[in-house]
């Protein structure tokens, strides 16, 4: 069983559109981070939420924590060929572990 | 500053062979991890280091060990390599157990 779930699993979209990929789990989290990894490489650290509603941008790049910390988004605004990437969502298991775990990730290719 | 290295980056091995993979930090750094990525898996933790002088089992360590030499490096080894093990191979640290994430940039492993 995965702890934490992203859809879409892909998404392929054209230069210019704008869109949202989520991050859920039944259990509470203390904190989520998104990363976003590039073909080839290792992942990169975009952004770590830690309250309940928090909201985050980066750029074009919007984050979101649930008010109850259970799920997350990420919206992009306008997407580019730059933001083609997997996105992956992760946190600390919780229930005294600092072990962390991994979504599968939303792959992402923006045409131009 | 190199943040997180990993040494080799590509390797071929035979059934049966063992091999070890390097990992060095230099952000001082108190936690190690390694996972292993693959299609439509996500990264999966195989064994991580909270701190320097302790291990521990992550999600998937059969057919692994690890050694935590000092705080700066954290080695994966193979003992008796097998098909399954053919994955991709990621080293991150953080300075706080379960915290933000620093990835290396993959081993890319072929057991035939």
């Amino acid at each position: 069983t995965q702890l934490l779930e992203q859809s879409p699993q892909f998404l392929s979209i054209q230069e210019g559109e704008n869109l949202t990929v989520y991050c859920n789990s039944s259990s509470v989290f203390s904190s989520l981070q998104w990363y976003r990894q590039e073909p080839g490489e290792g992942p990169v650290l975009l952004v770590t939420v830690v309250t309940g509603g928090e909201v985050k941008k980066l750029k074009r790049l919007t984050f979101q924590f649930g008010d109850a910390r259970k799920d997350s988004s990420l919206h992009i605004t306008a997407a580019q060929p730059g933001d083609t990437g997997l996105y992956l969502c992760a946190g600390p298991r919780g229930g005294g572990s600092y072990i962390p775990t991994f979504g599968r990730g939303t792959s992402l290719i923006v045409h131009p | 500053n190199a943040g997180v290295t990993q040494t080799p980056k590509f390797q071929v091995l035979k059934t049966g062979q063992s091999m070890t993979l390097q990992c060095a930090q230099d952000m001082n750094h108190n936690s190690m991890y390694w996972y292993r990525q693959d299609p439509g898996m996500g990264l999966r933790l195989i064994y991580y280091s909270a701190s320097e002088g302790t291990t521990d089992k992550g999600e998937v360590p059969n057919g692994y060990n690890v050694s935590r030499l000092n705080k700066r490096e954290f080695s994966l080894r193979l003992e008796s390599a097998a098909p399954s093990q053919t994955s991709v191979y990621f080293c991150a640290s953080s300075d706080l157990a379960g915290g933000e994430q620093y990835f290396g940039p993959g081993t890319r492993l072929t057991v035939t």
